[in-house]
């Protein structure tokens, strides 16, 4: 069956760095653009950033741009958030999504307090 | 900057009917921004139940249909379950530097 299932979350300080990582499975991972999404405690989905099948077209939200980098590996059918110079803000739980097929996965939570 | 909004919250008897909207402050919600509508249950992740304004995966169940209506993406519930209480996301695709923006969120209950 379909399974996303994200790590690399936990407790940085501000201006620290944190690796997410998203391990796909049950689908063809090199057909379907993936995108990060975040929930601050008790808000809403906010997206953050995607990356195309081939790993050659990235988008990224305003507020993480130029302090965010995704990136995918199609052999390892992995994708990843490389989150740099954290903020208080950025706390939240972040989910993976394939893009046609809609899968989500479970999140991982990234927690940015001194 | 687009603003996508939702309902806050709407209240639905069981086995009642709701409609969720879903509206861009840029203008008309067309086909041409792909909408999609969410299912957050408490406690869960996220689940995609509409995309491209009406299509269905097979786990959506059959009483949610998506629309475009008035202006705006619509999400119809008919005959509403206990276990729809959840919050309903919708999301529109835009062209240029920031593609997707999800909406505010609708809290449904169900009473």
């Amino acid at each position: 069956q379909v399974q996303l299932v994200e790590s690399g979350g936990g407790l940085v300080k501000p201006g620290g760095s944190l690796t997410l990582s998203c391990v796909a499975s049950g689908f063809t991972f090199t057909d379907y653009y993936m995108s990060w999404i975040r929930q601050a405690p008790g808000k809403g989905l906010e997206w953050v950033s995607y990356i195309s099948d081939s790993g050659r077209t990235k988008y990224y939200e305003d507020s993480v741009k130029g302090r965010f980098i995704i990136s995918r590996d199609n052999a390892k059918n992995s994708v990843y958030l490389q989150m740099n110079s954290l903020r208080v803000e950025d706390t939240a739980v972040y989910y993976c999504m394939s893009h046609g097929n809609d899968y989500w996965g479970q999140g991982t939570l990234v927690t940015v307090a001194s | 900057q687009a603003v996508v909004t939702q309902e806050t919250s709407l209240t639905v008897s069981p086995g009642g009917t709701v409609i969720l909207t879903c509206g861009s402050t840029t203008g008309p919600v067309t086909s041409g921004h792909y909408p999609y509508w969410f299912q957050q249950r408490p406690g869960q992740a996220p689940r995609t139940l509409i995309y491209n304004a009406s299509n269905k995966h097979p786990w959506t169940p059959a009483r949610f249909s998506g629309s475009l209506l008035g202006g705006k993406a619509a999400l119809t519930l008919s005959g509403a379950q206990p276990e729809d209480e959840a919050d309903y996301y919708c999301m529109l695709s835009y062209s240029g530097a920031r593609p997707r923006v999800f909406g505010t969120g609708t809290k449904v209950t169900v009473l």
